[in-house]
């Protein structure tokens, strides 16, 4: 079974300020992380996936996550954020080999002017 | 964007009535899934499909049903629906298989069951 965990339901950050959202999942086997943005009244999109190779990863946006499978964690970050970034974010993971997702239960992110 | 078109995209319904949601999409993917979105507990699976005719439960499948019959199209069906089942329901495709691939998803479909 796997399951992921989004500690932060809401995290609120200043403009221009950095920001880290944290996931952690569980699994007993190979798994591969996401993670989706959803604006306001939208369907999600993606804003960046580990398959494998390099841990960090780049995503649209300026976004970057880092896979850590020691502490099984794909926490996503930017260095400075801007009003349009205020979305909900979620992390989801998959199993190799199967055909669908587990999405954690997503952390708002508001950012202050 | 993907072509995705979910309809209707609001719909009231009082208890114990049939609702079907469609989801259409021109992008001739393989895959077709259908999730419901509630506050707290974030996107859960409810079917997906991987071909014509060819569907699987999810993780939520209790008191839905769905069908397949063209590639274009995915039905979800609440067969009598119930107050547990508002919420905001999603369609998403995939044209590779759903643990590597990118998921597109549609506008959604609020439903309120009174």
């Amino acid at each position: 079974a796997q399951s992921v965990t989004q500690l932060d339901s809401q995290v609120p950050v200043f403009e221009e300020a950095p920001v880290e959202l944290r996931c952690n999942y569980s699994s007993s086997v190979s798994v591969y992380l996401f993670w989706y943005v959803q604006y306001p009244n939208q369907g999600l999109q993606l804003l960046l996936k580990y398959l494998s190779g390099s841990t960090l990863v780049k995503g649209i946006n300026g976004f970057e996550a880092e896979f850590n499978k020691s502490q099984t964690s794909f926490h996503l970050r930017k260095p400075s954020v801007h009003i349009s970034d205020t979305a909900e974010y979620f992390c989801a993971v998959s199993q190799t080999g199967a055909n669908n997702l587990f999405f954690g239960t997503g952390t708002r992110l508001t950012v202050i002017p | 964007d993907a072509g995705i078109t979910q309809s209707p995209r609001h719909k009231v319904t009082e208890t114990g009535t049939p609702v079907t949601l469609r989801c259409h999409q021109t992008e001739n993917h393989r895959y077709m899934y259908w999730y419901r979105q509630d506050p707290g507990h974030g996107l859960r699976l409810i079917h997906y499909s991987y071909g014509v005719k060819d569907t699987d439960k999810g993780e939520v499948s209790d008191g839905y049903s769905v069908s397949r019959s063209k590639t274009e199209d995915f039905l979800l069906t609440l067969e009598s629906a119930t107050s547990s089942q508002t919420s905001v329901y999603f369609c998403a495709i995939s044209g590779t298989s759903g643990d590597t691939g990118e998921l597109f998803f549609g506008e959604g479909s609020r439903l309120t069951v009174l």
